[in-house]
């Protein structure tokens, strides 16, 4: 599975947009760009994933670049629950078998009143 | 909808004494069930999973051990805990090889 680079750590005003870059610029063809965030002492929530299109949902929206080699997660308006370990993760949906999710250091995103 | 329980919350066990940690899954059916292990500071590593009942495939070599004695049912447990183990555990599922939605966690604190 394609490696993934994200800054260590962010901050971001309240209210405002927080934008969450990811390079992945080995991935895959048929290999999906996921995107989770780990609350403190809390399990990893998921939050948006896409193949080439950018997606939106009720948490965030995704913007996927037309050669797929980076992503951008966006908050559109952040708020203090917001604060939060931010991964990026690209793997391949299997049908048959288990797929093994393969988390780094991903990004601190520090939401400031 | 779906939903995935995790007990204990929290645990504090001494060198030496057995585990056992509970997963369960409610609102799917056969699903890819995972534990993970997150080290303070450190990310997630996948320790076992598990496509069905009574199939168990291990990632790394520990003194842990998995089961699926039923279909949402996922147990981690240990016959000696090391220091080592202490830690935050995750349980995980999927349908199939799809999007992981992760429980609560169990946080280990091995003395």
């Amino acid at each position: 599975d394609a490696k993934t680079t994200q800054p260590p750590s962010m901050d971001c005003a309240e209210g405002r947009a927080a934008n969450l870059p990811c390079n992945h610029s080995t991935i895959s063809g048929n290999e999906y760009v996921y995107w989770y965030r780990q609350i403190h002492s809390q399990g990893p929530q998921y939050i948006i994933h896409g193949l080439k299109n950018n997606e939106t949902n009720e948490m965030a929206s995704l913007i996927i670049t037309e050669d797929r080699k980076s992503s951008t997660l966006i908050l559109p308006h952040a708020t203090l629950r917001d604060t939060a370990v931010y991964y990026c993760i690209v793997f391949r949906q299997i049908i048959q078998g288990a797929q093994k999710l393969v988390f780094g250091q991903g990004t601190r995103l520090t939401i400031n009143p | 909808s779906q939903t995935i329980h995790q007990w204990p919350a929290t645990l504090v066990q001494p060198v030496g004494s057995p585990l056992s940690l509970e997963c369960t899954v409610e609102g799917t059916s056969n699903p890819n069930l995972y534990w993970y292990r997150q080290a303070a500071g450190r990310g997630l590593q996948l320790l076992f999973y598990s496509v069905g009942i009574g199939q168990i495939s291990s990632e790394v070599p520990q003194n842990l051990s998995a089961s699926r004695p039923q279909d949402r049912q996922f147990i981690l447990s240990s016959k000696k805990l090391l220091l080592s183990d202490s830690g935050f555990y995750l349980c995980a599922w999927s349908i199939l090889g799809m999007t992981q939605y992760f429980g609560p966690g169990t946080r280990l604190l091995v003395l």
